[in-house]
C-alpha cells in the first residue's frame, strides 16, 4: 500500500526566511509525485509533477526536488501570499489513476 | 478556461435527509474522481469514473453513498440517508488520459454539514 508522510505538520516563517517542506513516500514503482497548494475554503491547486529521482522543477519562489524516498518543496524568500497548506501525493505502479495524499503542511508566512 | 465546477458550495442538512452533490468536469477530460477531505483522514478517494463508467468505488464508505455519471459533463454524488459523520468537504477532480502520469485538477469543493 502506498504511503505518504509530510513534515512538519505546520511551519511558521518570517517573510524572506527560506525553508523546505518534506514529503516521504513508500510506493511500489513511482509513476509520479504531485505537489498541490490548498488555500482555505478552496480546492487543491496543482503545482508540480516529478517522475524520477533527480528531477527538479521550479515556479517562482518554489522548487520541488525528488529522490527515491522523498521530495522536498523548497521555498525561497517567501511572501505572505505563499501561506497555504501544501499537499504531496504519489501515484504508484499498481494504479494508473489512484493518488495517495499526505496530510499536508500548513505554511504561514508572517510579514 | 473553466475549471471543475461543483455545486452547491455549502450544504447544511439534518440527519436522515438526502444530499446530492454535483460536478461538471473540465471539458475534454475523460476521468472523474470524487474525494472526501477531513482533518482526521485527509483527502480520500471515494470513486473513480473513466469515460463515464465507474471503475473503482472501493473508497465509497457505505451503501448510503452512490455516484453516477450520466454523461461526460456531469456527475453526482448522493448520500441517503445522511449522518453527522458524513460532514466533510467533498471534492470533484478530473483529468485527461489514462497513462498514469496525468494531473488531476480539483474543483472548489462542497462543504457539507449534517446536523
Amino acid at each position: 500500500e502506498d504511503q505518504v508522510t509530510q513534515s512538519p505538520e505546520a511551519l511558521r516563517l518570517q517573510e524572506g526566511e527560506s525553508s523546505s517542506l518534506n514529503c516521504s513516500y513508500t510506493v511500489s514503482g513511482l509513476r509520479g509525485l504531485f505537489w498541490y497548494r490548498q488555500d482555505p475554503g478552496k480546492g487543491p491547486e496543482f503545482l508540480f509533477t516529478l517522475y524520477s529521482a533527480g528531477e527538479e522543477k521550479e515556479k517562482e519562489r518554489l522548487k520541488a526536488t525528488l529522490t527515491k524516498k522523498e521530495s522536498f518543496l523548497h521555498i525561497t524568500a517567501p511572501k505572505p501570499e505563499d501561506s497555504a497548506t501544501y499537499l504531496c501525493a504519489v501515484r504508484g505502479g499498481g494504479s494508473n489513476y489512484k493518488l495517495t495524499f499526505g496530510k499536508g503542511t500548513l505554511l504561514t508566512v508572517n510579514p | 478556461d473553466a475549471g471543475v465546477i461543483q455545486s452547491p458550495r455549502h450544504e447544511v442538512t439534518e440527519m436522515g435527509q438526502e444530499v446530492t452533490l454535483r460536478c461538471k468536469p473540465i471539458s475534454g477530460h475523460n476521468s472523474l474522481f470524487w474525494y472526501r477531505q477531513t482533518m482526521m483522514r485527509g483527502l480520500e478517494l471515494l470513486i473513480y469514473f473513466n469515460n463515464n463508467v465507474p471503475i473503482d468505488d472501493s473508497g465509497m464508505p457505505e451503501d448510503r453513498f452512490s455516484a453516477k455519471m450520466p454523461n461526460a459533463s456531469f456527475s453526482t454524488l448522493k448520500i441517503q440517508p445522511s449522518e453527522p459523520r458524513d460532514s466533510a468537504v467533498y471534492f470533484c477532480a478530473s483529468s485527461a488520459g489514462t497513462s498514469g502520469q496525468e494531473t488531476q485538477y480539483f474543483g472548489p469543493g462542497t462543504r457539507l454539514l449534517v446536523l
